[in-house]
């Protein structure tokens, strides 16, 4: 199974920090993306990072991709209140995306 | 330019009945995907579809489970003869190809109900 895990499984962190989830996969990939998904919603696209990157950003978001080490990590700086979601990684695979558990991440104001 | 759209929003069924979902893709997108997110766990790939033609159906539970994307019209995941296994969040998702990001558009999603 290609099926990516994220860690950690829960995070709760006060506004202001920063914030870091990690992600494994287990096979070769062209990209690995990172969504959110607030609580009964659908998911948002965060940002993608291919397989020839190492490192990207995005307003307060930071990805890193190592493939020596099929890992990838999410940062969010400064967090806000609204960042309360859950955070998925996903690897595309042929035709289809395989997500990975999630982390919920929860930020206290 | 709207997003995936996805209807009905929630849906209710007893055990037995059938359940048809369905999603408009954006504009221009003719590649739908759909997922199953059960509580608290990610979301499953079951089946991408292009129109009119059924891609793959990998990930799709062999019995009761359907899925179409007519040349005309939204794409329907129909299921038949609900079980409260199949209570979950359904998602569908569309890319305007089979693009080398996999890159794909998420509507908010259909949650079904058995009682």
């Amino acid at each position: 199974s290609q099926q990516g895990e994220e860690d950690p499984q829960a995070l709760s962190i006060q506004e202001g920090e920063n914030a870091t989830m990690n992600c494994s996969y287990k096979t070769s990939i062209n990209n690995l993306q990172w969504y959110r998904q607030n609580s009964g919603r659908g998911l948002v696209h965060l940002i993608l990072i291919r397989s020839n990157e190492r490192e990207k950003h995005s307003g307060r978001l930071r990805v890193t991709l190592d493939t020596s080490k099929k890992s990838s990590s999410l940062l969010i700086t400064a967090s806000r209140a609204a960042d309360t979601a859950s955070y998925f990684c996903a690897t595309g695979y042929g035709n289809k995306l395989v997500f990975g558990a999630g982390t919920i991440l929860r930020v206290k104001s | 330019n709207a997003g995936v759209m996805q209807n009905p929003r929630h849906l209710v069924r007893r055990r037995g009945q059938e359940a048809r979902l369905r999603c408009s893709p954006m504009k221009g997108h003719s590649h739908v995907y759909w997922y199953r997110q059960l509580p608290e766990e990610g979301l499953k790939f079951m089946v991408y579809l292009q129109k009119e033609n059924i891609i793959d159906e990998s990930g799709m539970p062999k019995e009761r489970f359907s899925a179409e994307f007519p040349k005309e019209g939204p794409s329907i995941l129909r299921i038949q003869q609900v079980v409260r296994g199949d209570s979950a969040a359904y998602f569908c998702a569309s890319s305007p190809r089979l693009a080398e990001s996999n890159e794909q558009f998420f509507g908010p999603g259909t949650r079904l109900t058995v009682l």
